[in-house]
């Protein structure tokens, strides 16, 4: 069974411009969720899409949004990129959500200039 | 609100020395309970987890009880090797919050030969 596929691995962007990441759960897995990782603030939770709705979101500011496909393939996007954006976004799938446990991707590493 | 907390890294031990990272929680509802691990440059693969009080994960030799009373997820294994040098994090999920994880701040394990 394929794992969970992030692309692109690495991206750089300059402030100000907007980026997709995208996510490939696995198969069967309809819970869809994404995290940001950083130094200096752990592993913080963005949203979670289960069948193509949003069903959890975290909080950040709504430069951040995302979406998934019927496919269960999810997208997330930020836009007017800052500084602070830079950071691993990790992309996680479940069959029914958290307390199952989820598997997580490689993640996106994003670097803003 | 739900929060993790790690005891403080990083942990050196030797090869075939034991290990325990603390980790407790506090949570609004009956959470479920995980450790995850992340090797270097990989995203989190979940190591084990238990879904209620009283049960024991186990995975790899590591093992790690949901102990109700004193709110806590110890992470042990008898006897680590150079291969587990990894971060670990200490993770919660409760069904009234959503299937968002909450994790702990990470332990960096660095085994010696």
């Amino acid at each position: 069974k394929a794992g969970v596929t992030q692309t692109p691995r690495y991206l750089i962007k300059t402030r100000g411009q907007q980026v997709t990441l995208s996510c490939s759960p696995i198969s069967g897995h309809r819970s869809v969720s994404w995290y940001q990782q950083t130094p200096g603030q752990g592993l913080q939770f963005l949203f979670e899409y289960f069948s193509e709705t949003q069903r959890n979101k975290g909080n950040f500011p709504g430069r951040f949004s995302g979406r998934q496909f019927s496919n269960s393939r999810s997208e997330m996007n930020v836009s007017t990129l800052e500084l602070g954006d830079s950071a691993l976004y990790l992309c996680a799938s479940s069959e029914q959500g958290g307390n199952y446990g989820y598997t997580f991707g490689s993640g996106t590493r994003l670097t803003v200039v | 609100g739900n929060s993790v907390t790690q005891m403080e890294g990083p942990v050196t031990l030797s090869e075939e020395a034991f290990l325990t990272i603390n980790c407790t929680y506090t949570a609004t509802g009956y959470p479920s309970l995980f450790w995850y691990v992340q090797y270097p440059g990989e995203g989190l693969q979940l190591l084990l987890k238990a879904t209620k009080a009283d049960d024991k994960g186990s995975n790899k030799g590591f093992e790690a009880t949901y102990r109700k009373e004193t709110t806590s997820f110890h992470l042990e294994k008898g006897s680590v090797q150079v291969s587990d040098s990894a971060v670990y994090f200490c993770a919660l999920s409760v069904e009234t919050s959503g299937s968002r994880l909450t994790f702990g701040e990470g332990t960096q394990l660095t085994v010696n030969p």
